[in-house]
């Protein structure tokens, strides 16, 4: 059963500071990894979604990583700034026909100005 | 549409009562799913669609929870005899393949009382 831990649970960092956020699953049989935002009381914006045959992609000032091998993704913030805050989820699509995504519990971030 | 809708985007009920959830997908967007998200966790898989069929329903927790497309873009989530633990936000997602990433709507945030 695919199951996937985010680290850290909450984070607080001032405007401006360079972060990453941690995503890990059990199952490296994976199809592909969206990164989410949500923002409170509201639903899911996708970030980035990576498929298991990239190492990596980029929008703006996120680059998210993947090393499937090792079961891990990272989300990299540039510059943050305050509009950042809300919370990050990291989900996965496993092989083997099923496709539903598994989620993290998430990572609630805080950019103070 | 620009985007998934999803009506009501609040529902208050009593226990036992019956309740329907609706979806409106993307356009064009032949796959749908519908996940559950309770208070301080990550979205969890209810049921997918392709089409008009549930190719997976193995997210259902009960017989109480069941859920039509009937003509392939709208779907509706009834939930029966309801319980003060279906208490939740009921989020839907579409995507136009297997392959791409899931959009999500912005959820029905359901109490039971």
């Amino acid at each position: 059963k695919q199951e996937v831990t985010q680290i850290p649970a909450a984070l607080s960092v001032p405007e401006g500071e360079n972060l990453v956020l941690n995503c890990s699953f059990t199952d490296s049989a994976i199809y592909n990894l969206q990164w989410f935002r949500q923002d409170p009381g509201k639903g899911l914006t996708s970030l980035l979604l990576i498929q298991s045959s990239q190492r990596e992609q980029t929008s703006g000032r996120l680059n998210a990583s993947l090393d499937k091998s090792s079961g891990r993704s990272t989300l990299y913030i540039a510059a943050s700034q305050p509009g950042d805050s809300a919370t990050y989820l990291c989900a996965v699509r496993t092989q083997g026909g099923s496709e539903k995504l598994v989620f993290g519990k998430g990572t609630k971030l805080t950019v103070n100005p | 549409g620009a985007g998934v809708s999803q009506t009501p985007s609040n529902k208050v009920t009593e226990k036992g009562k019956y309740v329907e959830l609706r979806c409106d997908p993307i356009s064009g967007h032949t796959a749908l799913y519908w996940y559950r998200q309770s208070l301080g966790q990550g979205p969890e898989f209810l049921i997918y669609f392709q089409g008009t069929g549930a190719a997976d329903d193995s997210g259902l927790p009960n017989d109480r929870f069941f859920a039509v497309r009937p003509e392939g873009s709208v779907s509706t989530l009834k939930i029966q005899r309801t319980e003060r633990g279906d208490s939740a936000v009921y989020l839907c997602a579409s995507s136009s393949s297997r392959e791409n990433e899931q959009f999500f709507g912005p959820g029905t945030r359901l109490t039971v009382l």
